[in-house]
């Protein structure tokens, strides 16, 4: 069965602080993703990754880093947090050009 | 203009009836499309995925695109309670094939 895991379902922060949100996959996909996903404006990409170690930006990459040492695992990095990034992040996976397999999600609030 | 375009909602039918829930998108090249449900709180999980013209069924679910209109659908016959959720449309890009772009949903909301 498809599985992808993100490590907090939820997680206050205080702005300025670093934050690490972390999703694994267990299906061998080459891609994975990051959107964050509010009210009226719908899913965003956030940053993706078609390789370890590879990544590209996505829509609304500021303020964000990304990092992939391993192929199961995604890691979304907000160097300072801020107010502005209190959000639903979700975490996906595919294969090629195949159905995203969607993580729980991590709604994450900053203070 | 955006690249996919959905009507916010909420859509509300009655239970059994059929739900009717749009999607248009801006680029003509685009391929593939997808359909995801995303009940309250929870995650998208994928309904249906359509790459070519026409029709495409399973069980009360049917999408149909119509690539010269640049238009995506999906069809809930005999709705019930349960499928009240939003609704988001996803396309993949030409130029970009490798990331999807959503519509921002459609809220339905089935009543008995």
């Amino acid at each position: 069965d498809v599985k992808v895991t993100q490590s907090s379902r939820y997680l206050v922060k205080r702005t300025g602080e670093k934050v690490f949100l972390e999703c694994v996959q267990d299906m061998d996909h080459e891609n994975m993703f990051w959107y964050r996903q509010d009210p009226g404006l719908g899913l965003r990409l956030i940053y993706f990754s078609y390789d370890v170690k590879m990544k590209e930006k996505g829509d609304i990459p500021e303020g964000y880093s990304v990092s992939r040492e391993k192929k199961e695992r995604f890691s979304l990095i907000l160097e300072s947090a801020s107010t502005n990034q209190t959000s639903m992040y979700l975490c996906a996976s595919n294969s090629g050009q195949k159905t995203q397999y969607f993580g729980p999600g991590t709604r994450l609030l900053v203070l | 203009q955006k690249e996919v375009e959905q009507n916010s909602g909420p859509l509300s039918v009655p239970e059994g009836a059929i739900a009717s829930l749009n999607c248009t998108y801006s680029d003509r090249g685009s391929q593939s499309f997808f359909w995801y449900r995303q009940y309250s709180g929870k995650s998208p999980e994928l309904i249906m995925s359509i790459y070519s013209n026409g029709d495409k069924e399973d069980g009360r679910f049917t999408a149909q695109l119509n690539k010269a209109s640049q238009y995506v659908s999906l069809l809930i016959r005999d709705s019930q309670p349960s499928d009240s959720a939003t609704y988001l449309c996803a396309g993949i890009r030409s130029y970009n094939t490798d990331k999807l772009i959503f519509g921002t949903g459609t809220r339905l909301q089935v009543f008995p």
